[in-house]
């Protein structure tokens, strides 16, 4: 079992749509949760990071963390054609612990928004 | 500013070859990270600099030397590679090796090994 799964789509979705995208995990111990944006042949661009359980929004965007069930969420209202890339899931331990600065990714999931 | 520039944009080298790659932020930051990334594959780490020493080598192969001269620059040097290293290396940056929830990547240099 991977420490971190992610379905790879692709998801299709019509221009105007509200995105949902999905991460689950095995480790506890991942404190930190991230949502990188990668567009074709260009490097992964950070959206936001969580620390530990709740929400963050920032503009069109919302993570969501839930680490009872082990489960983080990305919602994207209001899509757009300019979403469409691959969105990948990171998760890290708390500083201190063993592997600091090693972010654990999932596979990526590729988004087309339809106009 | 939370640019990190990397150079070249591409490359092609022969298996014989040495080549270096070269990886930039000014930001201040004082962790640098080379990841290697496959096609429809997530960032694969490589390397770890805090405050310009190496703390992580995720076993990579003796073929890929990395080097950071100052806090602001990190290399890659390349010799002897195969086929298969034939990838997309991404550089990051972070605050420091604490705050690696919040990198910052640069666009990748394309690589291919012929």
């Amino acid at each position: 079992q991977k420490e971190v799964e992610q379905d790879p789509g692709p998801l299709s979705v019509p221009e105007g749509a509200i995105v949902s995208l999905n991460c689950t995990y095995s480790n506890s111990a991942f404190q930190y949760f991230m949502w990188y944006r990668q567009y074709s042949r260009k490097g992964p661009e950070l959206l936001m990071y969580t620390y530990s359980s709740g929400n963050k929004e920032d503009g069109r965007f919302t993570a969501q963390v839930d680490k009872s069930s082990k489960y983080i969420s990305l919602f994207i209202r209001d899509s757009q054609p300019s979403d469409s890339a691959t969105y990948l899931c990171a998760m890290k331990f708390l500083h201190g612990s063993g592997n600091t600065g090693k972010l654990i990714f999932g596979q990526g999931t590729t988004l087309q928004v339809k106009p | 500013d939370t640019e990190v520039t990397q150079t070249p944009k591409h490359l092609v080298m022969g298996m014989t070859n040495k080549k270096s790659l070269k990886c930039e932020q000014h930001m201040g930051h004082r962790a640098m990270y080379w990841y290697k990334q496959k096609a429809k594959k997530p960032p694969e780490l490589m390397f770890v600099y805090s405050y310009e020493k190496l703390s992580i080598n995720e076993s990579v192969p003796s073929r890929f030397s990395p080097e950071c001269p100052n806090s602001s620059l990190l290399n890659l040097h390349l010799h002897a590679l195969q086929p298969e290293d034939s990838a997309l290396y991404l550089c990051a940056s972070s605050q420091d090796r604490g705050r690696a929830y919040e990198q910052y990547f640069g666009p990748g240099t394309r690589l291919t090994v012929t």
